[in-house]
């Protein structure tokens, strides 16, 4: 299957610092990335939607201003903490989306493992 | 809102079928029906997905009712590996919405 890489795997910063995290897709072209967030025994919540040179979708009640994502190529989209507190301590998990199957209107969505940022 | 209902938890003897429920009364007939699993700490992996036939590929089996109302994900012979939270999620062309999942223990 498709290969999603995020870095960094884990991240430790200070309180109104910003932190940086890459997410590439490794062997196919992504228009479409996804970013979610996932706290301690909970499930993924769904950020953004980025596409391709284009701005991010956020969701509701995910402030677009502290939580910056840049889509600038088919394979890189970085998403930047501004202002971290430790209420942002979180898994942030990123996910790729390839192109439809022929003949169908699926596709599929390959995650990456997951960055853990510890906001101190 | 969530549009599958899922068992919070189940256990299953290692070497044994793993059979995972899924309720979608809801679905839409443009709607797919995707499993995916996440494993302690790491990004959910995807798993298999169908429309209206029964699927199988090299992890699992999913039995999809004729009514497209449920399905069941079938790992055939569950490894200590297996155990993760195993999602169900209806999708069209949306981003994937995660629920609460299944905890699957596998125990030896």
């Amino acid at each position: 299957g498709a290969v999603v890489s995020q870095h960094p795997s884990w991240v430790i910063c200070k309180s109104g610092t910003s932190v940086k995290i890459e997410c590439r897709s490794l062997d196919f072209q992504a228009t479409t990335m996804f970013w979610y967030r996932q706290f301690p025994k909970q499930s993924l919540m769904l950020m953004a939607t980025s596409n391709e040179g284009s701005k991010a979708t956020y969701e509701q009640g995910v402030e677009k201003d502290k939580f910056l994502i840049n889509h600038a190529s088919l394979t890189l989209s970085t998403l930047t903490v501004t202002s971290a507190h430790p209420e942002d301590s979180s898994f942030y998990i990123c996910s790729a989306r390839d192109r439809p199957k022929k003949g169908t209107g699926s596709y599929e969505q390959y995650f990456g493992p997951g960055t853990r940022l510890t906001v101190t | 809102d969530a549009k599958t209902t899922q068992p919070t938890s189940m256990d299953c003897a290692e070497g044994r079928a793993a059979n995972l429920p899924c309720n979608h009364s809801t679905i839409s007939g443009n709607e797919y029906v995707y499993w995916y699993r996440q494993i302690h700490s790491q990004g959910p992996q995807y798993i298999i997905h169908g429309l209206k036939n029964n699927e199988t590929n090299e992890m699992a089996s999913l039995i999809i009712t004729e009514d497209r109302k449920s399905s069941t994900l079938i790992l055939p012979h569950a490894t200590l590996r297996d155990t993760a939270v195993y999602y169900c999620i209806v999708k069209g062309n949306t981003p994937l919405v995660f629920g609460k999942g299944t905890r699957l223990s596998v125990i030896a």
